[in-house]
């Protein structure tokens, strides 16, 4: 079975350039999260889809984020206008309905701005 | 205060040796704890839950304290294969809403 898919697996853009990244959850996964790591800081959540609703965006950092999640299969995280500070690893995971089911995290889009 | 707090590392230890890690969290109403493990420059991976009674799995043992909002994890006979980053991660909030440490850089060397 597929795992997490997540693409492009790494990707430079210059500051105030646009950067479109992927996630394709675990096949039968309702709950999609996208998180970040950015240099020298811990991972950190961004926000949580059930399907295609977004459950829980407390952890999106500005407008400048756009995440959507039509039809409720794979994601998308959108970065417009890129900056430097959002260079780091972005991590998409995903899980099954219901609480207490192990999260998944695919392998991350490496994204350096510059 | 972080919330979600580790002693960075790196540990370096030899295979065989026993080492203990530990983690801090601050928010008193949290729920679920979790140590995940990280390889460089990959995902983190569910090691193991972390349970209240405590709970051990081959030889990787955690433990929670509430009281001192503490969390433990043990590992014995340490093998060359357990060198990565361990991740202490709480839930306090929305479901997924994963609370990371910054992580602890494990090294076991031959």
């Amino acid at each position: 079975e597929a795992g997490v898919t997540q693409f492009p697996s790494h990707s430079v853009i210059e500051k105030g350039q646009t950067v479109t990244l992927r996630c394709d959850p675990i096949s039968g996964h309702d709950n999609l999260y996208w998180y970040r790591r950015v240099m020298g800081k811990e991972i950190k959540f961004l926000l949580h889809f059930v399907k295609e609703s977004k459950q829980d965006e407390s952890g999106m950092p500005n407008n400048r984020f756009l995440a959507e999640r039509t039809g409720g299969t794979y994601s998308t995280l959108k970065v417009q206008p890129a900056e430097l500070e959002d260079s780091g690893v972005y991590f998409c995971a995903s899980s099954q309905t219901g609480s207490g089911n192990t999260i998944y995290f695919g392998e991350g889009s490496w994204l350096t701005v510059v | 205060r972080k919330e979600v707090e580790q002693d960075p590392g790196p540990f370096n230890v030899p295979e065989g040796a026993t080492v203990a890690f530990n983690c801090t969290y601050s928010n008193s109403a949290s729920q679920s704890f979790f140590w995940y493990r990280q390889d460089c420059r990959k995902e983190p991976k569910l090691l193991m839950s972390v349970y209240s009674s405590g709970n051990e799995d081959g030889r990787f043992t955690a433990q929670l304290n509430r009281a001192s909002q503490y969390i433990s994890l043990l590992i014995r006979d340490s093998k060359l294969s357990d060198s990565a980053t361990y991740l202490c991660v709480v839930n306090w909030g929305s479901q997924g809403n994963l609370i990371f440490g910054k992580g602890t850089k494990l090294s076991v060397k031959p």
